[in-house]
């Protein structure tokens, strides 16, 4: 079991270049988020998902894509790499609702660092 | 608005000190209200929520409504609890709000 997988787990970017994130859980769970961790700002949300098929925007979404085509993949894509698009990003799951056996509890990834440069 | 505020960046304790992580939370409903901590070079990981209000690691946190807070307490801090803590609310079923965090540092 091996919880919520993130890949790669660094990377550096030209500014304007592409790439993907890639988040894979296999404890079946519904929802599944992106966020990113800055220095000074915590955790902020970028974009979520409430089921396969389905995704909205978070806090930050600018300059990111999302998808969620398998229940158990959720997808971070940016199509052209800024500096200011440098940090740490989590991806974590979750089930829906308390009284469906589950605690509200987030999981985690380990984390994927990006530079753009 | 719904806000998490954790007033601290860094605190920094001696070992064997008592230790107080401060959370404040704006949200008008029945908050529901969790800590979470990330070690060195690991995960973010659950530490507790309030609606167990169980004691992990030796921290307890109690939810005081007309204060709005959530604080975590441990009467004696070691140097293992030094890591980044994230004090979070989640106002309805997909929603996570997470506060600053806090960088907690036990020095020998």
């Amino acid at each position: 079991n091996a919880g919520v997988t993130q890949t790669p787990k660094f990377r550096v970017l030209k500014t304007g270049q592409s790439m993907t994130l890639l988040c894979a859980q296999d404890m079946n769970h519904e929802y599944m988020y992106w966020y990113r961790q800055d220095p000074g700002m915590g955790l902020r949300l970028i974009h979520y998902s409430v089921g396969e098929g389905t995704t909205a925007k978070g806090e930050v979404p600018d300059g990111y894509n999302v998808s969620r085509l398998k229940k158990q993949n959720f997808l971070l894509g940016l199509e052209s790499a800024a500096p200011s698009q440098t940090s740490v990003y989590f991806c974590a799951s979750s089930y829906p609702l308390p009284g469906q056996g589950n605690t509200g509890e987030l999981f985690f990834g380990e984390g994927s660092r990006l530079t753009v440069l | 608005a719904q806000r998490v505020t954790q007033p601290e960046k860094l605190l920094s304790v001696f070992k064997g000190a008592p230790v107080e992580l401060k959370c404040n939370y704006s949200y008008s409903g029945s908050p529901e209200l969790f800590w979470y901590v990330q070690y060195s070079r690991q995960r973010l990981q659950l530490l507790l929520r309030h609606i167990s209000r169980e004691s992990i690691k030796g921290f307890t946190a109690d939810l005081n409504k007309g204060e709005t807070s959530f604080h975590l307490k441990k009467p004696f801090a070691q140097e293992e609890d030094s890591a980044m803590y994230y004090c979070a609310l989640r106002p309805g079923t997909y929603k996570y709000i997470f506060g600053t965090g806090t960088r907690l540092k036990v020095l020998a």
